[in-house]
């Protein structure tokens, strides 16, 4: 069973369009997380959520939204695409108060916008 | 803010050890990971330590902290191609902030 799971793996689309990434997990946390890997391969926290309620948000432009209809889902939606927002998104879960906080990471959407 | 630093590039031969080094500013850090990244998968928790913590042995790893300096240091004896990789620290302060990375290691094992 895949603990985080996001979709869709590959999403390759225009300047100007809006498009979702869907993440759910399965190991019953509290918070999860959206994080975006650029071309370089630098990682930066983007949201951060608590059982469905927005806890951080690192100056992330408002077209992107993030939306948490329940604690097992994290979905981010990006409106007007631009070609900048072409990165990998990593969706995470975490529970606090267990040993060590361990982030599990879900496989990543690839982003592509042309 | 916190900032977390790593080098980008390490190349070592296979049988050799491998040594990564990392330093980071936020003295409230609790935990500290290593996280590695295979090519084109996402991100997997290799280990981690206590910033009350030294040192830890986990098989071919050891975790190296030096507190006062702010740096940590893993290293992986016996490398192998099988490790070739993006080696990712990080690190928080506590049980639901996120992780600040470091740009990655990017590990090449030559046989």
């Amino acid at each position: 069973d895949t603990a985080v799971s996001q979709t869709p793996k590959y999403l390759v689309t225009q300047m100007g369009n809006d498009k979702s990434i869907k993440c759910e997990q399965n190991l019953g946390h509290d918070t999860m997380y959206w994080y975006k890997q650029d071309s370089k391969k630098f990682l930066k926290i983007m949201f951060s959520y608590n059982n469905k309620e927005l806890i951080i948000n690192e100056t992330v432009p408002n077209r992107f939204s993030p939306k948490s209809p329940d604690k097992a889902h994290l979905n981010l939606h990006i409106n007007s695409l631009e070609l900048g927002d072409s990165a990998v998104y990593f969706c995470a879960s975490s529970q606090p108060g267990l040993a060590y906080n361990e982030q599990f990471f879900g496989p990543g959407t690839r982003l592509t916008v042309l | 803010g916190e900032d977390v630093e790593q080098s980008l590039f390490l190349s070592v031969r296979e049988g050799d050890s491998s040594v990564i080094n990392c330093t980071y500013t936020d003295s409230s850090s609790t935990y500290l990971y290593w996280y590695k990244q295979e090519p084109g998968a996402g991100l997997q928790l290799l280990t981690y330590i206590f910033s009350n913590m030294d040192m830890k042995q986990d098989q071919r790893l050891t975790v190296l902290l030096n507190k006062k300096d702010k740096h940590l240091s893993l290293r992986i004896a016996d490398t192998q191609t099988g490790d070739s990789a993006i080696y990712f620290c990080a690190e928080s302060d506590s049980g639901n902030t996120p992780l600040v990375f470091g740009k990655g290691t990017r590990l090449s094992v030559i046989a």
